[in-house]
């Protein structure tokens, strides 16, 4: 099977620019979730989808979203960009929602300036 | 509140040599726990997991860990390492599906593994 994808793998935007980040999980995959990883604060969850409908969400300002597709494909929209979100973005999948092991992709390298 | 402590950052052994990766654990039942290993800009890849039963779970790479209830502690060793094996690991733990948490897994710090030839 395929591993999870994540598109673009790197990208340098402005502060105050918005961006959207994608990724498509592995075959069968029902669960998307995102983390932010920056070397001050670590692995962070962001938020969660499961069939269409978010379960849960980290404890990150409303300028972070998310949206799943009914082909489990994900993406995350990061709005009005400030420096301090300069991260890699990974996004994990798992067959099942609850805590379950989850398969990451490589990571989507946000440069912000 | 929920939270993962690995004690060490920084690590070095020589190649050959035996390791163990300490993670510690505060949570309110016993989680599902996780290994993962993070090479320079990469993702992060799983190497073990455990949700009950036998509390010494065997991996990928010739990785085991040991789920130690008493201690809220889950360490991963290897009993021989390989310079292959440098690298960043992680602890993370999940709530399980009756604590309504979703697919949220939380993660310790990170421990970097150097190996000396």
């Amino acid at each position: 099977k395929a591993g999870v994808t994540q598109t673009p793998r790197y990208l340098i935007k402005t502060r105050g620019q918005q961006v959207t980040l994608s990724c498509s999980p592995i075959s069968g995959h029902r669960s998307v979730s995102w983390y932010q990883q920056t070397p001050g604060q670590g692995l962070q969850f962001l938020f969660e989808y499961f069939s269409e409908t978010q379960r849960n969400k980290g404890n990150f300002p409303g300028r972070f979203s998310g949206r799943q597709f009914s082909n489990s494909r994900s993406e995350m929209n990061v709005s009005t960009l400030e420096l301090g979100d300069s991260a890699l973005y990974l996004c994990a999948s798992s067959p099942r929602t609850g805590g379950y092991e989850q398969y990451f992709g490589p990571g989507t390298r946000l440069t912000v300036t | 509140a929920q939270s993962v402590t690995q004690p060490d950052i920084h690590i070095t052994v020589s190649e050959g040599a035996s390791l163990e990766l300490r993670c510690n654990y505060s949570y309110g039942a016993t989680p599902y726990l996780f290994w993962y290993v993070q090479s320079p800009g990469q993702g992060l890849q799983l190497l073990l997991k455990y949700f009950s039963g036998d509390t010494l779970v065997q991996g990928i790479k010739g990785f085991e860990a040991e789920f130690k209830r008493s201690q809220s502690s889950f360490n991963l060793r290897k009993p021989s390492v390989h310079w292959s094996d440098a690298a960043e690991y992680f602890c993370a733990v999940g709530a399980g599906p009756k604590y309504n948490q979703g697919g949220k897994l939380i993660f310790g710090q990170g421990t970097e593994l150097s190996v000396k030839p």
